[in-house]
């Protein structure tokens, strides 16, 4: 079981640009959270996709958007980037059914804007 | 004020003592409360889940909430060099919705 798997692993990119995260969930799981999580500081919600859908959302602009598959992957893209979203992304996942008591989180994307 | 507030430490303590790590919240509605650890350069992995008030123990972990004090508390026995790591408190409304995270303490355990 290869776990939560992010793509890139590391990314970097101007102010303005925009830019695509990928995560594909555990075995077993059909929800993904992303969080951001700025140096020194624990992870920040931004939103958590169930069957297609986005659920919930944390207090992040539009700028943040994402978008779930048939087969529960997920990418987050963000838009205008601006300095302080240089941070590192991590994807999460469960499930809303036997194992929703286990949230596994990937490595992360860590994202540098210039 | 945060929602959570945890002691960005650095906490330095010898092998084999007893570490504890607090949390204070001020959200009345969180019912779901998580502890993750966090190596440098990795996600966070969690370690206890509990739900409302009480104790849960796995080893050599024991998570304690007290919600009529809005504070949580994870305890570490026999520490191990191996635990050297950033340890955030979580907590949510319902289940993993909308988990708000403290900022985390950073312990080091001394060989």
């Amino acid at each position: 079981d290869a776990g939560v798997t992010q793509s890139p692993t590391h990314l970097i990119k101007t102010r303005g640009q925009q830019v695509t995260l990928r995560c594909s969930p555990k075995s077993g799981h059909d929800t993904v959270s992303w969080y951001q999580q700025a140096l020194g500081q624990g992870p920040q919600f931004i939103f958590q996709y169930y069957e297609e859908e986005e659920r919930q959302r944390g207090n992040f602009p539009d700028r943040f958007s994402g978008h779930q598959f048939p087969n529960y992957s997920s990418e987050l893209n963000v838009n205008a980037l601006l300095l302080g979203d240089s941070a590192l992304y991590l994807c999460a996942s469960t499930s809303q059914g036997t194992l929703k008591e286990t949230q596994y989180f990937g490595p992360g994307t860590r994202l540098l804007v210039l | 004020q945060k929602e959570v507030e945890q002691d960005p430490g650095p906490l330095s303590v010898p092998e084999g003592a007893i570490v504890s790590l607090n949390c204070t919240y001020s959200n009345s509605a969180f019912q779901y409360f998580m502890w993750y650890r966090q190596y440098s350069r990795k996600g966070p992995e969690l370690l206890m889940y509990t739900y409302s008030s009480g104790n849960k123990e796995d080893g050599r972990f024991t998570a304690q909430v007290d919600k009529s004090s809005k504070y949580i508390s994870l305890f570490i026995r026999d520490s191990q060099p191996s635990d050297s790591a950033t340890y955030l408190c979580a907590m949510s409304a319902g289940g993993y919705q909308k988990v708000t995270f403290g900022t985390g303490t950073k312990l080091q355990v001394i060989p």
